[in-house]
């Protein structure tokens, strides 16, 4: 069964500064990979996707992940954090063919920035 | 366009009551998935839909269960509410396999 670990359950960066939250996942096959963004009492927007080819992938709002195999990760970067990218984020693994479907997530990470 | 439309947004119940919650996909979508989500915890996945045939189920009881209808909507039914039931439910809509894009959810409380 696959699962996703984020390890970073809190993380506090400044204004301005630089980010990576970290994902971890475990998947016998080829991973099809996700990070979301929610925020307070609203649902979950697509931030970018991994289905395979290049291993950096662009987003939205400035985002990029970079997918590495050999350590099972997929890490979400910004390079200027700004304060509405204060939110809960969520790396999530899809599942075989359906591959944006069955969602498998981590716990979240939650991003606070200081001014 | 419209999003994913879910309704109610928020519903108290008391438990052992049954509860229906509704979603409406985005024009064009014709898989609805449904997630739980527990306060401070990830969305679990509980069900997918395509084409009105449930294509996954997740580690849930049988006391839910869904359906989807010929317009695509859904809805989600849980019976003999327990105080563990208390989450917000998204549901999410898209293609086969494409990214699924999330309603705002419903938050259901059990007293």
């Amino acid at each position: 069964a696959q699962s996703v670990t984020q390890p970073d359950i809190h993380i506090t960066v400044s204004e301005g500064a630089s980010l990576e939250l970290r994902c971890n996942y475990s998947y016998g096959a080829t991973p099809y990979l996700f990070w979301y963004v929610q925020s307070p009492g609203q649902g979950l927007q697509l931030l970018l996707k991994y289905f395979s080819g290049d291993t950096l992938v662009q987003g939205i709002k400035g985002f990029e992940a970079e997918f590495k195999r050999s350590q099972s990760s997929f890490n979400l970067r910004k390079p200027s954090v700004h304060w509405s990218d204060a939110a809960e984020y969520f790396c999530a693994v899809g599942r075989g063919h359906n591959a944006g479907n069955m969602l498998t997530f981590g716990g979240g990470t939650r991003l606070m920035v200081k001014p | 366009d419209a999003g994913v439309t879910q309704s109610p947004t928020h519903l108290i119940k008391t438990r052992g009551q049954h509860v229906t919650l509704r979603c409406s996909p985005i024009s064009g979508h014709k898989s609805v998935s449904w997630y739980q989500q527990v306060l401070g915890q990830g969305p679990q996945f509980i069900f997918q839909y395509y084409e009105k045939e449930e294509r996954g189920r997740g580690n849930f009881p049988d006391r839910f269960s869904a359906r989807q209808f010929p317009n695509y909507s859904s809805e989600l039914n849980v019976n003999a509410l327990l105080l563990g039931d208390s989450a917000l439910y998204l549901c999410a809509s898209g293609g086969l396999n494409q990214p699924q894009h999330f309603g705002d959810g419903t938050r259901l409380s059990i007293l």
